[in-house]
């Protein structure tokens, strides 16, 4: 069976420093691989989604980055955290874009202060 | 640009009670929708996925059902227990241009009282 795993599960970091998030899938080969984040407040938002090592597509223009080095690791990055990107962020993985269930991790509580 | 809207917000109930929960979107050019259960503090669990030729899904106590051409799917709730007290979410992955995402509303959060 599949399993996906994020780290850290909280996270507080001080305005202007940098960020890195980890997602990391188990159990299958090349997946689709999804970053959300939700405020308080609103709807979960998609901000990247990646089919491929290397291949990362942005839905929103931000202040994040994301990177896949590896077929099943999923990196959500940051050179400098601003307060609005505080929230609660959930990797997701799919084994196709199109008509197949995604699957969601534990989350990181992110707290910028 | 779709749109999903959940109804009601937040929804009470006694134990025992059957509950529906109302999801509906505002572009019918979907692949499937998706209910998921996120508890406080929690990732998504998925509960149903119904991809947009069928009408309904069935899992245990919860049932979904799809009205494509009108936009709306409801997650029908039997026999409600304390366990059940969640946030649910409603997901449409649409077909159109963007058909990559989810597009979430802002879910129900339900209690069910013992």
């Amino acid at each position: 069976s599949q399993t996906i795993h994020q780290w850290p599960a909280t996270l507080v970091q001080p305005v202007g420093s940098p960020l890195s998030l980890e997602c990391t899938v188990e159990g299958t080969s090349n997946p689709n691989l999804y970053w959300y984040r939700q405020a308080a407040g609103r709807g979960l938002q998609l901000l990247f989604y990646s089919v491929g090592i290397g291949q990362i597509s942005s839905e929103v223009p931000q202040n994040l980055s994301a990177s896949r080095p590896q077929d099943r690791q999923f990196i959500l990055s940051s050179k400098k955290l601003l307060l609005s990107d505080s929230g609660f962020y959930l990797c997701a993985w799919s084994f196709s874009l199109l008509g197949y269930e995604q699957y969601f991790g534990p989350g990181t509580r992110l707290t910028v202060t | 640009k779709q749109e999903v809207t959940q109804i009601p917000a937040a929804l009470s109930v006694p134990e025992g009670e059957n509950l529906v929960l109302n999801c509906s979107f505002t572009d019918s050019a979907i692949y499937n929708l998706q209910w998921f259960r996120q508890d406080p503090g929690k990732g998504l669990t998925s509960l149903l996925l119904i991809q947009s030729s069928q009408r309904e899904q069935t899992s245990g106590r919860l049932n979904a059902s799809l009205d494509k051409s009108s936009g709306r799917s409801t997650l029908y709730i039997a026999a409600s227990q304390p366990g059940d007290s969640a946030t649910y979410l409603c997901a449409v992955l649409g077909s159109g241009a963007g058909s990559y995402q989810l597009t979430f509303g802002k879910g129900t959060k339900l209690s069910v009282i013992p």
